[in-house]
């Protein structure tokens, strides 16, 4: 069974960081797009970034709000995704959800981690 | 990159059909074929339940369908269930690896 496990949300002050975690199962870790999305309180899904497969190096891509603040790393040897970020904003706040992209399409979700960027 | 423009609310009574359109540009919509839909319960997270335009994934209902003309992507819901209440997104394709989300539509069953 294909599973996506965030955490790590939390309360943060502005220009705090946090990392968050994304833990993968019952696929091949290394041959998926993994992205992360986001979705503030009562707003729309916004894409944050996404690395790419083992086979094309793990490129990161990052959406232009979060570029230079927001990365995204991985540790294969256990099947996990991270999502460090730093210099947060109120603007920030939202659940991250980290899915799985195949071919463009995100066909596996996690279940979110809440984010609270506030004072 | 701008967001996809969906209509804000759509509705309709049970068994009829409500179609939701995504507005893009050529830069996504209109120049790949990767145009997905989401489904999306309050509290829950999002459910593909179309992708390529017009594909659906194994166990969503054949009531669902998704269609492409120009920058413009539609999704039908016929025969409208009570369960069918949610927010729907469409998605797609932007190049260099990058992905575009809808406004989104929050869909009514009266």
């Amino acid at each position: 069974e294909v599973q996506l496990v965030e955490s790590g949300g939390g309360l943060v002050q502005p220009g705090g960081s946090l990392r968050l975690s994304c833990a993968v199962s019952g696929f091949t870790f290394s041959d998926q797009y993994i992205d992360w999305v986001r979705q503030a309180p009562g707003k729309g899904l916004e894409w944050v970034g996404r690395t790419t497969n083992k086979a094309t190096g793990y490129t990161t891509g990052y959406a232009a709000s979060v570029k230079g603040r927001f990365t995204i790393s991985i540790d294969d040897s256990i099947n996990s995704l991270y999502l460090q970020m730093n210099s947060l904003k109120t603007e920030d706040t939202a659940v991250y959800y980290c899915a799985r992209r195949n071919y463009n399409r995100f066909d596996y979700w996690g279940q979110g981690t809440l984010v609270t960027v506030s004072s | 990159q701008s967001a996809l423009t969906q209509p804000p609310s759509a509705s309709g009574s049970p068994g009829q059909s409500v179609t939701i359109s995504c507005t893009g540009t050529s830069s996504d919509v209109g120049g790949y074929d990767y145009v997905s839909w989401y489904q999306q319960h309050p509290g829950k997270a999002p459910k593909l339940i179309i992708y390529e335009v017009s594909k659906r994934p194994s166990g969503v209902p054949d009531r669902f369908s998704g269609s492409k003309s120009g920058n413009t992507a539609s999704l039908t819901v016929s025969g409208l269930q009570a369960e069918d209440e949610a927010d729907y997104y469409c998605s797609s394709y932007a190049g260099s690896s990058n992905l575009l989300f809808g406004t989104g539509t929050k869909v009514t069953v009266l």
